[in-house]
C-alpha cells in the first residue's frame, strides 16, 4: 500500500516551454502533497506543500509564479514548470503524506521522481 | 530556519555494523524519519520515531532523543546493497526537512 506514482519519469524540453508534472496517489488519499527538487549530490529541497481544494505553500524563494501547483483532487497533484530554462534542469519529486494509521500520517512516500532536463 | 546536520559519508564492510548520526534543529518538531535512496531513484522510507527511544525493524533501527536534538540510524548485516544515501528528515509540523545526506559506502 500507499503507492505514488509521478509522470513522466523524464522530460527533455526547449528553453522557454512550460512542462507539467502529475503525482499521483494510487491506493490512498492524499490531502496533502509535496513538491521537492533535487540537485546532483545533494539534499532534497521542499518547494512547496499541496493541499487538496486549497492553494499551494510555496517555500521562500521559491517562485510560485513559475512553479504552478495545482492539487485538485485527494489523488492527483500536478507541477508545471512555466518558461523552463536550463538552470531548471533537475530532478523533482514529488511525496504524499501517508493515509491514516497507527504513525503512517507522519510519514510521507515518495514518487518515483521526473528528471527535467532544459535544453 | 531548520538545521539539520548529518555526516557526509560513511565506509563500512559487508556484515558490519554502521551508525548514522542527525542532529536538528527546527522551530517544531513532530517527528524524525529516515530515507534511503540509490543514485537515480527516489528516497524510500526506513524508519520514523516520535517519541524517544528505538525502533526496530528488520536490519535498521533509528533513535530519538527528543531533549537532545539528536536521532540516529544503525544498519546491522550490512549488505553490499545498502550502498545508498540516507537522509534524516525533521516532521515540522506539516512540513518535511531533509539532511543534507549520508553516503554509505559497503565495502567487501
Amino acid at each position: 500500500g500507499a503507492v505514488v506514482s509521478q509522470h513522466p519519469s523524464w522530460v527533455i524540453c526547449k528553453s522557454g516551454t512550460s512542462v507539467k508534472i502529475e503525482c499521483r496517489s494510487l491506493d490512498f488519499q492524499a490531502t496533502t502533497m509535496f513538491w521537492y527538487r533535487q540537485f546532483p549530490k545533494q539534499s532534497l529541497m521542499l518547494m512547496a506543500t499541496s493541499n487538496e481544494g486549497s492553494k499551494a505553500t510555496y517555500e521562500q524563494g521559491v517562485e510560485k509564479d513559475k512553479f504552478l501547483i495545482n492539487h485538485a483532487s485527494l489523488t492527483l497533484s500536478t507541477l508545471t514548470v512555466t518558461s523552463a530554462h536550463p538552470e531548471d534542469s533537475s530532478f523533482y519529486i514529488c511525496s504524499a503524506r501517508g493515509p491514516s494509521g497507527r504513525t503512517s500520517t507522519d510519514t510521507q512516500y515518495f514518487g518515483p521522481g521526473t528528471r527535467l532536463t532544459v535544453l | 530556519g531548520q538545521s539539520l546536520e548529518q555526516p557526509s559519508e560513511v565506509t563500512a564492510v559487508e556484515g558490519a555494523i554502521v551508525q548514522i548520526n542527525c542532529t536538528y534543529q527546527t522551530s517544531g518538531f513532530y517527528g524524525l524519519s529516515w530515507y534511503q535512496q540509490h543514485d537515480g531513484g527516489a528516497p524510500t522510507f526506513l524508519s520514523y520515531n516520535a517519541l524517544d527511544g528505538l525502533e526496530e525493524t528488520g536490519r535498521f533501527s533509528s533513535f530519538l532523543s527528543r531533549s537532545d536534538s539528536y536521532g540516529y540510524l544503525l544498519l546491522q548485516e550490512l549488505q553490499m546493497k545498502d550502498s545508498a544515501s540516507y537522509f534524516c528528515a525533521v516532521n515540522d509540523f506539516n512540513k518535511f526537512y531533509f539532511g543534507s545526506g549520508t553516503k554509505l559506502n559497503v565495502k567487501p
